[in-house]
């Protein structure tokens, strides 16, 4: 079975600067989705980004980009210029590629809660 | 589209008694996910469908929880008798199985549950 680990509980920054929050993953698959998922204090669960296991460019969103790498199975999201809005818990998730009945669940980790200094 | 609608928000009752969550997922998803979130155990699923059939069920915790889902457009998660262990807020999420956008859930508000 897959498993997403967070090992940072918590973590802040001052307002402007820039984060990195790590994830890591066990898998023996090739083919996978990752994710990263903010939950900010309203609760809702909204997709930040997204990376294909096949794609060997790093997905970026605006400030948000993610550095994916494969063998180390490591997929870290680094957010820029940090903003007051940004304050929220991050969770990492791990979805399989293959189309077989089972693997379409995201398996997430214990998630990352994430101050910003004003 | 809307997006996943949950229902109701907050949810306060008593030990025993019945407890029936609601979820509309978006319109064209062939997916919805049951998700339970609590600050013990994080983000744990509990059932998944495809097409309105169950496809895993082994996060339900014990036979106290069911779920169905009638048609493409709504599901419900019972608990019956509610337990205080079962305090948590409960996630629905739909989602595409294939193709661009797979795996990519969208998430409900969340029914927060409270259970004296």
């Amino acid at each position: 079975a897959q498993t997403v680990t967070q090992s940072q509980p918590e973590m802040s920054v001052q307002e402007a600067e820039t984060v990195t929050l790590s994830c890591t993953y066990d898998t023996s698959e090739s083919d996978y989705y990752l994710f990263w998922y903010k939950q900010p204090p309203s609760r809702q669960m909204i997709l930040v980004i997204r990376q294909e296991a096949y794609k060997q460019q790093n997905a970026t969103e605006n400030r948000f980009s993610v550095n994916f790498q494969k063998a180390a199975k490591s997929f870290s999201l680094k957010i820029s210029d940090s903003q007051l809005g940004d304050a929220a818990m991050y969770f990492c998730a791990y979805r399989s590629a293959l189309a077989n009945f089972g693997n379409e669940k995201l398996t997430f980790g214990t998630g990352t809660r994430l101050t910003i200094i004003p | 589209d809307a997006g996943v609608i949950q229902s109701p928000r907050h949810e306060v009752t008593e030990m025993g008694q019945e407890v029936t969550l609601r979820c509309k997922p978006i319109s064209g998803h062939d997916y919805l996910f049951w998700y339970r979130q609590t600050m013990m155990r994080g983000l744990e699923l509990l059932i998944y469908f495809n097409n309105n059939v169950p496809i895993d069920d082994s996060g339900m915790p014990e036979d106290r929880f069911s779920a169905k889902m009638p048609n493409a457009s709504f599901s419900t998660l019972k608990i019956q008798p509610s337990e205080p262990r079962d305090s948590a807020v409960y996630f629905c999420a739909s989602s595409f199985g294939l193709g661009q956008g797979a795996g990519e859930l969208f998430f409900g508000e969340g029914s927060r549950l409270t259970v004296l």
